[in-house]
């Protein structure tokens, strides 16, 4: 099973200043099955990129996601206030979906 | 617009069971794959089954294997989820997702609370 480790557990940052959110996978993740979500308080998660790189429709630009391999990365580039809120990345392999502990994106 | 809709959560004591259901609109339900994710309160989110959509491939994570048991009605655009001795550590918010992009979930209904205690 492979094992996601995202980090930082807590980035606190302004609104209008760019987030970068990192995702380590245990193992090569693959066929670029690899997802980021955000979740806020309450509600359901809600899919904002697959396959590495590919924003859902409706998901602004300011969200993009990059990276290979066992790394990889979301990043938004300036902050909007509805920003703030927990995102997890989440991948799949052999039968088996595993998500990250999650990265909390709180206001400074 | 597409609804998924779950229900059946409660309280339950441990060793009890537990039938959850997800009612679905909006969509063509017999062409999807369909799977539950559970959070426990705090938690990070935790896929826990998935069933294909003539239910002829089905995988469980080892926390379930042997306890749940994931099945659909695409007659009743439905799915469902047969919780069996039940664990403390079952206690969360489980909810039913389904996609088809690259193995992600783009459609999550609202979850329903499973709460496992005495």
């Amino acid at each position: 099973e492979i094992v996601l480790t995202q980090s930082p557990g807590t980035l606190s940052l302004s609104p209008g200043e760019r987030a970068t959110l990192s995702c380590r996978a245990s193992q090569r993740v693959t066929d670029n099955q690899l997802a980021w979500y955000q979740q806020k308080s309450g509600q359901a998660p809600r899919l904002l990129i697959y396959g590495i790189s590919k924003r859902i429709a409706g998901i602004p630009d300011r969200f993009s996601g990059s990276g290979s391999g066992t790394d990889f990365t979301l990043s938004i580039s300036r902050l909007d206030p509805e920003d703030f809120a927990v995102y997890y990345c989440q991948q799949y392999d052999n039968s088996v979906w595993t998500f990250g502990q999650g990265t909390k994106v709180e206001i400074k | 617009e597409v609804r998924l809709v779950e229900s059946g959560g409660n309280l339950v004591q441990p060793g009890g069971s537990l039938r959850l259901s997800c009612a679905t609109s909006g969509f063509t339900f017999r062409d999807f794959s369909m799977d539950w994710v559970r959070q426990a309160p705090g938690k990070r989110l935790e896929w826990i089954s998935h069933i294909s959509t003539g239910s002829n491939t089905i995988y469980y994570a080892d926390s379930v294997r042997g306890r749940f048991t994931i099945s659909r009605d695409n007659a009743e655009n439905s799915l469902y989820l047969q919780m069996n001795s039940l664990r403390d550590e079952d206690t969360g918010v489980y909810y039913c997702a389904s996609g088809f992009l690259d193995n992600s979930f783009n459609y999550w209904g609202q979850g329903t609370l499973v709460t496992v205690s005495s």
